[in-house]
């Protein structure tokens, strides 16, 4: 069946540094990857998202870039700050114009070491 | 701001027990959501609804039900409890159409024992 398969389950980074988290998606008619962050007790957050037909998309210090030959993708973070520290998530639409319904990867838990 | 509020943030019920996680979202969306969240299998959609009393099984429906009486509340139901069930569930919103950003709630955690 479909599956998004998400790499590291864990990632520690010192404060400034970037933090790569890398997914790949198996099913090709996918085409809306949203990443999401979870803070502890708290619910996931959509933090950015990137369709199919872009290859990449920015906000601030996030980056998403999307490789649709490879099925995979990835959320890039500059400068790391210790409120980066949080569990994500990224997740891919159940084939095409589905992207009401998700599959997530098994999240990686990024720790900001001051 | 968008808010979807799951009312139980902790549960204990004992094995066998019938057990109702409510939900509700203040946004008049459309699509509905419960998942389920386990360590190590991120978030498994249980259930989804895409208009009052209207219903769709995901990928885990079996144990659960699903009631949507009103548009802004959405119901898991637990018909028995078992300790398998014990997890986090967290309810979720959106409205419809292609890329709109799905909402979560805060999380209810069941222990079943």
């Amino acid at each position: 069946g479909e599956n998004v398969e998400q790499h590291p389950s864990t990632l520690s980074v010192q404060e400034g540094d970037s933090a790569v988290i890398k997914c790949t998606y198996s099913d090709s008619a996918s085409n809306y990857f949203p990443w999401y962050k979870q803070e502890l007790g708290k619910g996931p957050q959509l933090i950015i998202d990137i369709r199919s037909n872009v290859g990449e998309k920015k906000d601030q210090r996030i980056a998403v870039t999307l490789n649709k030959t490879a099925k995979h993708f990835s959320l890039h973070i500059t400068e790391t700050q210790p409120e980066d520290s949080a569990v994500y998530f990224c997740a891919a639409s159940r084939g095409r114009d589905s992207s009401y319904k998700l599959i997530f990867g098994s999240g990686t838990r990024l720790l900001v070491r001051p | 701001d968008v808010k979807v509020t799951q009312s139980s943030r902790y549960l204990v019920k004992r094995t066998g027990e019938k057990v109702f996680l409510e939900c509700v979202q203040d946004m008049d969306h459309e699509n509905m959501f419960w998942y389920r969240q386990d360590p190590g299998l991120g978030l498994r959609l249980i259930y989804f609804s895409y208009d009052v009393k209207m219903k769709e099984k995901g990928d885990i429906p079996e144990g659960y039900s699903v009631s949507r009486e009103k548009k802004e509340r959405f119901s898991l139901i637990l018909e028995s409890a078992s300790t398998n069930q014990t997890s986090m569930y967290l309810c979720a919103s959106s409205l419809a159409g292609i890329g709109n950003t799905i909402y979560f709630g805060e999380g209810s955690w069941l222990t079943v024992v």
